[in-house]
């Protein structure tokens, strides 16, 4: 089955500490996204690849970090510079050919204590 | 910078029709496209419009004018299973996409 997995579903953080998101896709996507929505809100735009090795500043970037050295792999790590890091993080994808259409994993609801 | 406009909740019965308004502000405008979410689950996307007019996709519609900055998502003869969120968004560029804030949309029997 072709999909898009991201683990754990929920975690627990302490104040401080950085945590590191995984999203993995076997769907051969070109394009790989990282989203935050908070309760009663859209998602908004933390990162995005088109390539391998290669990504850009969404419209929250500030206190993230992300990597995209395979093309099925795009893990996010939330650091400790986000100063409201509670939220629920949606990874998606999407092919070249479809870009107008993204697909998205189940989430990782993440609650810094 | 973007900002989108559509109502926060609207309730139906089954069997009944729903429109979704959607008005956007912004610049680099691809086009708009619809998702619907699950509590708590992931959006699941069902429609885009490139262009002025009428998209249709089984019991879902969608409609653009971009010379009013509006669209909108009709849902027909609907069912409980629609009950969901349903979020706009403005395709900025080739990757970027800008959600509203979403319509929670409760269906009754």
């Amino acid at each position: 089955d072709g999909g898009i997995t991201q683990s754990p579903k929920y975690l627990f953080r302490k104040e401080g500490q950085n945590v590191t998101l995984s999203c993995e896709q076997n769907l051969n996507h070109d394009a790989m996204y990282w989203y935050r929505q908070d309760p009663g809100q859209g998602l908004r735009l933390i990162y995005y690849s088109q390539i391998v090795n290669d990504f850009q500043k969404g419209d929250i970037a500030e206190g993230y970090s992300v990597s995209r050295e395979k093309k099925e792999s795009f893990p996010l790590t939330v650091t400790s510079a986000q100063k409201n890091p509670t939220a629920f993080y949606l990874c998606a994808s999407s092919p070249l050919e479809r870009r107008n259409e993204q697909f998205f994993g189940p989430g990782t609801r993440l609650t810094v204590l | 910078g973007q900002s989108l406009e559509q109502p926060s909740e609207v309730t139906a019965v089954e069997g009944a029709i729903v429109q979704i308004n959607c008005t956007y502000q912004t610049s680099g405008f691809y086009g708009l496209s619809w998702y619907q979410q699950h509590d708590g689950g992931a959006p699941t996307f069902l429609s885009y419009n490139g262009l002025d007019g009428l998209e249709e996709t089984g019991r879902f519609s969608s409609f653009l004018s971009r010379s009013d900055s509006y669209g909108y998502l009709l849902l027909q003869e609907l069912q409980m299973k629609d009950s969901a969120s349903y979020f706009c968004a403005v395709k900025r560029g080739d990757y970027k996409l800008s959600f509203g804030a979403g319509t929670t949309v409760t269906v009754r029997a």
